[in-house]
């Protein structure tokens, strides 16, 4: 069973740029979280997307923005990329959440601001 | 007061030796609690789910959750070099709206030398 993908591995982006990264959830999954790793924070959660809807978003400014289709893949925009959004990008994806399903993480997108 | 607490280390044991990895945390409405392992340049991979107070037990690796004193441990025994990694806690609150979210550990920083 493939596990969730994300794509691409690396991007490299200037500030005020805008930058677009993917997520495959596990077959099955109907949920897809998204965090954010930068170096000395921790992994911090950004957005959550659950059948097609966003049901949930951390403490980030509004240019953090995404949408999930109808297959449950998802996608996370970032507009006026700054330098502090330079860290990695890791996707999760769940099943039914209400029945306490654990999060599995994809590899995640570095992004780099130059 | 952070939600979750881990202690960054770095911890560097010898090969076979027993390592203890803790959290502890603030707030008595997380209900489910997790550990990940981080390889360099990957994303986190779930070791362990637990719902309950108590132990759980999974090859050489055991998770004992104690809720009365909001603390977490994970054990491995019998390390092995391949066990070098990062070990994050993660926990979560029980169903509905915003609690979905996991909130996590900075991680602990595992170097097992043979």
């Amino acid at each position: 069973e493939a596990g969730v993908t994300q794509s691409p591995t690396h991007l490299i982006k200037t500030r005020g740029q805008q930058a677009t990264l993917r997520c495959s959830p596990i077959s099955g999954h109907t949920s897809v979280y998204w965090y954010q790793q930068a170096l000395g924070l921790g992994l911090q959660f950004l957005l959550w997307y659950d059948e097609g809807e966003e049901r949930n978003r951390g403490n980030f400014p509004p240019r953090f923005s995404g949408r999930q289709f109808p297959n449950y893949s998802s996608e996370l925009n970032v507009n006026a990329l700054e330098l502090e959004d330079s860290a990695l990008y890791l996707c999760a994806s769940s099943g039914q959440t209400g029945m306490g399903q654990p999060q599995h993480f994809g590899d995640g997108t570095r992004l780099s601001i130059l | 007061q952070k939600e979750v607490e881990q202690d960054p280390g770095p911890l560097s044991v010898p090969e076979g030796a027993i390592v203890s990895l803790n959290c502890t945390y603030s707030n008595s409405a997380f209900q489910y609690f997790m550990w990940y392992r981080q390889y360099s340049r990957k994303g986190p991979e779930l070791l362990m789910y637990t719902y309950s107070s108590g132990n759980k037990e999974d090859g050489r690796f055991t998770a004992q959750v104690d809720k009365s004193s909001k603390y977490i441990s994970l054990f491995i025994r019998d390390s092995q070099p391949s066990d070098s990694a990062t070990y994050l806690c993660a926990i979560r609150k029980n169903s509905g709206g915003s609690n979905y979210k996991l909130t996590f550990g900075k991680g602990t920083l595992l170097t097992v030398n043979p």
